[in-house]
């Protein structure tokens, strides 16, 4: 079945760090990636998607490219801010599926 | 533009009882699923509706049911309640569930169940 496997936190930084949250998957076709992101007591808000091959996904500093031959979606940041902690998820959904498969989930903590 | 609203946010129940949560999508949006968070198993998936038929379930018991109505609110039940039913419940919408080009799949704040 599918499956989402992201580098295992916690992750802490200092500010203006670069940031790389690894994230690899498996699925049979060509899923959709995302990347959610989860600050304290409260839900998902979609951070970046990428839904084909080589597509980049970008948000707020925020990058990750789909990469079909090493089945990854790494999550990267040139320069994190304390406003960035928060837990980040890494997902996939197939067509016709209508179900997204999570990893793990890591949390980084940005220190001043 | 409203986003997806989960009622209620923050409930207790007692093991056996049974519980109702409640979402409405946004506006427009057919495709409600639901996903239930734990410490322990991460976020799984329980079940998604599109014009109020079920597309596809997650591996849950039985105790688990949902159903959309015909305006795309939506509404899931925990029956029998157990300790290990304590969770967050998430809902979300999307156009059409695909998660493609142009159809983001938006989250609600959740509603945090606690079973005592």
């Amino acid at each position: 079945g599918d499956s989402v496997t992201q580098m295992e936190g916690p992750v802490t930084l200092s500010e203006e760090a670069f940031l790389t949250i690894n994230c690899t998957y498996t699925a049979t076709g060509y899923p959709s990636l995302f990347w959610y992101v989860q600050y304290p007591g409260e839900g998902l808000q979609l951070l970046l998607k990428a839904t084909k091959a080589d597509d980049k996904g970008s948000n707020k500093g925020f990058e990750a490219t789909y990469r079909k031959e090493t089945t990854s979606f790494h999550l990267e940041k040139g320069s994190v801010q304390v406003s960035d902690s928060a837990v980040y998820f890494c997902a996939l959904i197939r067509v016709s599926n209508y179900k997204l498969t999570f990893g793990k989930g890591t949390l980084l903590t940005v220190n001043p | 533009k409203a986003g997806v609203t989960q009622t209620p946010r923050y409930l207790i129940k007692t093991r056996g009882q049974q519980v109702t949560l409640s979402c409405s999508p946004i506006s427009g949006h057919r495709s409600v699923s639901w996903y239930q968070q734990t410490p322990g198993q991460g976020l799984q998936f329980l079940f998604e509706y599109f014009s109020e038929t079920q597309r596809n379930k997650g591996n849950f018991p039985g105790r688990f049911s949902g159903r959309q109505f015909s305006n795309s609110r939506s509404e899931m039940n925990v029956s029998t309640l157990e300790l290990g039913d304590s969770a967050l419940y998430l809902c979300a919408s999307s156009l059409s569930g695909e998660g493609s080009s142009g159809n983001t799949i938006y989250f609600g704040e959740g509603s945090w169940l606690t079973v005592v």
